[in-house]
């Protein structure tokens, strides 16, 4: 059973700050790390996903994440915010079997960038 | 850019009715999903098809039915809608072994009063 932890369910930074968005996984088996966002009243969009190699992937808008596997983690980070970053952001993982469009999403952060 | 298209993107009904939500998508895929998002923003899967095929029926109450004509297109029809339907249902579309990189669409937001 796959599991997805997002620990901070709000984020409120300031424009020009840096941000890191958590997520810890649970999975025995090989998988798919990916993150995705969701500004109000929208569907989901994909920012980046990771699969093997370079642990640091780079995604749209300026935003990467860093896989580690001992620590089971996929955290989001950006280094300086706009305004328009508010969204609530999904982590989300799937197994490398056949099925890779079942995501497991963990629950969203909400991250409000104050002007 | 949208290319996956739902239709309609609001509808309040009442207990008992029914419902039908429509998706295409026009990015060449041959895999469409269903997932539902909660009032709390919890999202779940609930149907896959691949080139018209059931390939995940997630644990959804039988009034719940996928419909798809071709690999293009994906509806969820939901024959005597319960209070807890409300919700946004959310269309997605990848190619088979899409790697976890699903595309959404806007989302149908149903609420039953």
């Amino acid at each position: 059973t796959q599991t997805v932890s997002q620990s901070d369910a709000h984020v409120t930074v300031f424009e020009g700050d840096s941000v890191e968005l958590r997520c810890n996984y649970s999975y025995g088996g090989s998988i798919y790390l990916s993150w995705y966002i969701q500004h109000h009243g929208h569907g989901l969009q994909f920012l980046l996903k990771y699969y093997s190699g370079n642990p640091v992937v780079q995604g749209v808008n300026g935003f990467e994440a860093e896989f580690s596997k001992s620590d089971s983690s996929f955290h989001l980070r950006k280094a300086s915010v706009h305004w328009s970053d508010s969204a609530v952001y999904f982590c989300a993982v799937s197994d490398t079997g056949a099925n890779t469009g079942k995501l497991t999403f963990g629950h969203g952060t909400i991250l409000r960038v104050h002007p | 850019e949208t290319a996956v298209f739902q239709t309609p993107n609001y509808h309040v009904t009442q207990v008992g009715n029914e419902v039908s939500f429509n998706c295409k998508q026009t990015l060449g895929h041959d895999t469409m999903y269903w997932y539902k998002q909660d009032s709390k923003k919890l999202l779940k899967i609930m149907f896959s098809y691949n080139n018209k095929q059931l390939i995940v029926n997630e644990t959804v109450p039988r009034r719940f039915s996928p419909q798809s004509s071709d690999k293009a297109h994906l509806n969820l029809r939901i024959k005597s809608v319960e209070p807890e339907d409300s919700a946004v249902y959310l269309c997605a579309s990848s190619y088979w072994g899409g790697a976890g990189q699903l595309y959404f669409g806007e989302g149908s937001k149903l609420t039953v009063l």
